[in-house]
């Protein structure tokens, strides 16, 4: 069975950094895309990172390489690493995996940027 | 990137009654060369994340209902819920996979009761 969990989510200042952990049993981030999407109010559902077994890395152009995505094969888990955030990257994060996200979802993590 | 449209933003319908939500592409994401529109149906529940519903347009995924359909080609795109039941109640996105990432969702339509 496919699972995914998001952890590392929270309440944190503008400005500030965050690293987001998706944990994944049932399938390795090594064999598939790999990808995290969110959905902030007003922003509606957007992808926003993700890679290809092969380790190519995609990224939304209006990120302006603030987030990185990363993964540890040895952990089966893959990363998002965001920095510079601002009130605009507030919303739950999902990890995703297969192409579209068409294996599965995590449940997801709430990030909000505030002071 | 490509904008996807949904309409209406809202619908309400009586139990048992149809639901139709149309999603229109800004260009075709019909692939010439296999003749596939690369184009999936997501439902979202409160506090859940999307489930995929409908890829290819018009594949429902295993274990989802068949009172859920998908047609459409090239731009214009329909989810038809045949019969509403209560657990129906959602919000729906069509999301198009024809471009590499980012694909693009529409903004959602959220069907109730009426």
């Amino acid at each position: 069975e496919v699972r995914l969990v998001e952890t590392g989510g929270g309440l944190i200042q503008p400005g500030g950094s965050l690293r987001l952990s998706c944990a994944v049993s049932g399938f390795t981030v090594d064999g598939n895309f790999m990808s995290w999407a969110r959905q902030g109010p007003g922003r509606g559902l957007e992808w926003v990172a993700g890679f290809y077994s092969d380790g190519t890395e995609y990224y939304v152009d209006f990120l302006k390489g603030r987030f990185t995505i990363s993964r540890d094969i040895s952990k089966n888990t893959f990363y998002l690493q965001m920095s510079s955030l601002t009130a605009d990257d507030t919303g739950v994060y999902y990890c995703a995996a297969g192409d579209w996200g068409s294996l599965g979802w995590g449940p997801g993590t709430l990030v909000t940027v505030s002071s | 990137d490509i904008v996807m449209t949904q309409s209406p933003d809202y619908l309400a319908v009586s139990l048992g009654e149809r639901a139709t939500i149309n999603c229109k592409s800004g260009q075709s994401v019909l692939y010439s060369s296999n003749n596939k529109n690369y184009l999936a149906w997501y439902q979202q529940k409160p506090g859940q994340p999307p489930k995929l519903l409908i890829t290819w347009a018009s594949t429902r995924k295993s274990g989802v209902p068949d009172r859920f359909s998908g047609s459409g080609s090239g731009t214009d795109f329909t989810l038809t819920i045949s019969s509403l039941q209560a657990e129906d109640v959602a919000v729906y996105y069509c999301q198009q996979y024809y471009t590499t990432f980012p694909w693009t969702f529409g903004q959602g339509t959220k069907v109730e009761v009426k």
